[in-house]
């Protein structure tokens, strides 16, 4: 089976900065995403992984460790905006017939004046 | 943005009814996905569609059907459904090697 942990909920202050970790174990790999998803809204594309390192798009960040089963989101200068669910998941089935992909349960992030 | 639109957007139906959810996608992809999401457990999926009438089954597919007849429709089936189906429903497509994009989800309640 696949096993997806991040934490439930983290508080941060506008302005300042938000690490979101997961870590992940799962049959296979081919792929790490991490998704926003605002109250009662659909989950939206944030960043993709594939390889190790460091992906920045903007205010937010992600990293990748293969070795580890690891990945962070990180949200720089956080707006009230930001206050949302953020959803880490797992493509692990690489060159089958389907894309499928493993989600972790999310975090909630609140952003605080 | 791929066009992909979910009907009913809100439902609610007794215990024991059949309910059918609509997925329907303007962008001609390949694979589209149906899942459920709950509170502590995230987004789980339920079946999926890798073309015309080719599905199979996710995680948590007891008491679920689909069908694809056609590129741009993939319909989900609560045979009769059940108070522990309330949750909210979302559809996906995608292409080899990429992303989801959701629909906007449906949420149902079972009474």
């Amino acid at each position: 089976g696949q096993n997806i942990d991040q934490p439930t909920e983290m508080t941060a202050t506008e302005g300042a900065i938000v690490q979101i970790n997961c870590t992940y174990q799962t049959s296979g790999f081919n792929g790490l995403f991490w998704y926003q998803q605002h109250a009662g809204e659909a989950p939206t594309f944030l960043s993709y992984n594939v390889l190790d390192g460091l992906e920045e798009k903007g205010r937010f960040s992600s990293f990748l460790s293969r070795s580890k089963g690891y990945s962070y989101l990180l949200l720089k200068e956080l707006q009230m905006k930001d206050s949302a669910s953020y959803l880490c998941a797992v493509r692990d089935s690489p060159g089958s017939n389907d894309y499928k992909l493993s989600f972790g349960a999310g975090t909630t992030v609140t952003v605080r004046a | 943005d791929a066009g992909i639109t979910q009907s009913p957007r809100h439902k609610v139906t007794e215990t024991g009814t059949p309910v059918t959810l609509r997925c329907h996608q303007t962008e001609n992809h390949r694979y589209m996905y149906w899942y459920r999401q709950d509170p502590g457990h995230g987004l789980r999926l339920i079946h999926y569609s890798y073309g015309v009438k080719d599905t199979d089954k996710g995680e948590v597919s007891d008491g679920y059907s689909v069908s694809r007849s056609k590129t741009e429709d993939f319909l989900l089936t609560l045979e009769s459904a059940t108070s522990s189906q309330t949750s909210v429903y979302f559809c996906a497509i995608s292409e080899p090697g990429g992303g989801y994009t959701f629909g906007s989800g449906t949420r149902l309640t079972v009474v």
